[in-house]
């Protein structure tokens, strides 16, 4: 079955460091979502992006964060200076675009982003 | 605004009974709903969603769900529960009706079957 897969699966950065994490989404997909969940907490929505723009951010999603499909299989997050409370588990997911059914999101494994 | 409740941090089961966990939601307009089960060290995987239809879903791995809209609930069920079901689940719910695809997630609830 076709997955989502991301890149690297940990990564430690200095706090003020830019980071960015890869994600190849299941290639028929055409809709694109960054989610993050800091240790203990809940699932939070961050970006989703669309015909290579983005269609909808969160509150969290402000300055300090982009997302780019510099190709035609990759997807990425970058964190341009980052901070101690960005350390959390970053979850890419992708979804279809079937004309009158909306299909669910699928996820990859994550990657655990620590912030030193 | 959308939000989800899982109002048990922990469900203890024993091997071959039935289990239910639990999620309420609050949502404008139709819901479009969700389960998935996250493995330690893994993604979140799709078991089942509800948009339409018959308020019971079915799902992966024997998993079901019923859709009660007079409760806004949607609890997931389980006639008979396995050890390998051990896993932390999230409900999640999104508005139907608008443009937004963003999900909104409970806290999860980590099912705990006994042998």
């Amino acid at each position: 079955e076709p997955e989502v897969t991301q890149t690297p699966s940990h990564q430690v950065t200095q706090m003020g460091q830019e980071v960015i994490l890869r994600c190849v989404p299941i290639s028929n997909h055409l809709y694109f979502y960054w989610y993050r969940q800091i240790l203990g907490q809940k699932v939070e929505f961050l970006v989703s992006f669309y015909n290579n723009e983005i269609s909808e951010k969160s509150e969290i999603f402000d300055d300090q964060f982009s997302v780019e499909r510099p190709d035609g299989s990759n997807f990425t997050l970058k964190i341009r200076s980052t901070k101690l409370e960005d350390s959390a588990m970053y979850f890419c997911a992708s979804s279809e675009r079937v004309t009158g059914i909306t299909q669910p999101q699928h996820f990859g494994d994550g990657t655990r982003l620590s912030i030193l | 605004a959308q939000s989800v409740a899982q109002p048990e941090d922990q469900v203890n089961v024993a091997e071959g009974n039935p289990l239910t966990v639990k999620c309420t939601y609050s949502v404008s307009g139709n819901p479009y709903l969700f389960w998935y089960v996250q493995y330690p060290n893994r993604g979140l995987q799709f078991l089942l969603k509800y948009i339409t239809g018959d308020n019971l879903v079915k799902g992966s791995y024997g998993f079901e769900a019923e859709f009660n809209k007079s409760q806004t609930s949607f609890h997931l069920k389980k006639p008979s529960a396995l050890v390998s079901d051990s896993a932390l689940y999230f409900c999640a719910v999104r508005a139907l009706d608008t443009g937004r695809r963003a999900l909104t997630f409970g806290s999860g609830t980590r099912l705990q079957v006994q042998p």
